[in-house]
């Protein structure tokens, strides 16, 4: 199975400012056939069902806020929050559908400083 | 408005089997893979099931394999997933998820809300 490992755990990063996820696969989720990257990017807030925000790596969910971004190929990604908002706090989670089996990263906490 | 609406969780002994129930609607239900996706509490997303349509090809994480059965049936717009021989690492809030297209698979724009399996004696 395709581990998914991201880094921090967690961040705080103050209002106004970027914060940065890492998430690294352990084989490459990138399919030549198509030149795509089976990668997906999630925000979950507490009490709430997770969100899609990226999928193919970078291309943004209809209505998602032009401030998240996501970047990255084969092995190493990274979900960008620029101009960080209050209502940004949250659980954010990279996953691999390179599968089945699907595979989620741990999960970074992000918070205001 | 797509809805998903998960039930039959619930409090089991280990060794105690659940049945549970995700009805969809909002959505050409019968084109489209689902999922069960669940989180512990205090834990990350995992993945549990996922089954195709049309020809209801399923998938599973190795820890369910033999144990959980993902199922579905198009003319009630409904996923199943029957559990047995439940553990207590199975405890956690089953998710039901929607695949983002009927062509882009296994990644999820819609979720419920979850239904809580809790394995205790």
């Amino acid at each position: 199975d395709i581990v998914m490992t991201q880094s921090p755990d967690s961040l705080a990063v103050s209002l106004g400012e970027r914060a940065t996820v890492n998430c690294k696969s352990s084989q490459s989720v990138f399919y030549r056939s198509n030149n795509k990257n089976y990668l997906a990017w999630y925000q979950q807030k507490p009490g709430q069902p997770p969100k899609l925000l990226i999928y193919w790596a970078s291309i943004r969910e209809s209505g998602v806020p032009d401030r998240f971004s996501g970047s990255g190929s084969g092995t190493d990604f990274t979900l960008t929050i620029s101009n960080l908002q209050a209502e940004d706090v949250a659980v954010y989670y990279c996953q691999q559908y390179y599968g089945p089996p699907l595979t989620f990263g741990g999960g970074t906490k992000v918070e205001i400083k | 408005e797509v809805q998903l609406l998960e039930s039959g969780g619930g409090l089991v002994q280990p060794g105690g089997s659940l049945r549970l129930s995700c009805a969809a609607s909002g959505f050409t239900f019968s084109s489209y893979v689902m999922s069960w996706v669940r989180q512990a509490p205090g834990k990350g997303l995992e993945w549990v099931s996922s089954i195709t349509p049309g020809t209801g090809t399923t998938y599973y994480t190795d820890s369910v394999k033999g144990r959980f059965t993902i199922s579905r049936d198009n003319s009630k717009n409904t996923i199943y997933l029957q559990m047995n021989s439940l553990r207590a690492d199975d405890t956690a809030l089953y998710y039901c998820a929607k695949d983002r297209s009927a062509t882009d698979r296994y990644h999820f724009d819609f979720w419920g809300q979850g239904t809580l399996v809790t394995v205790s004696s």
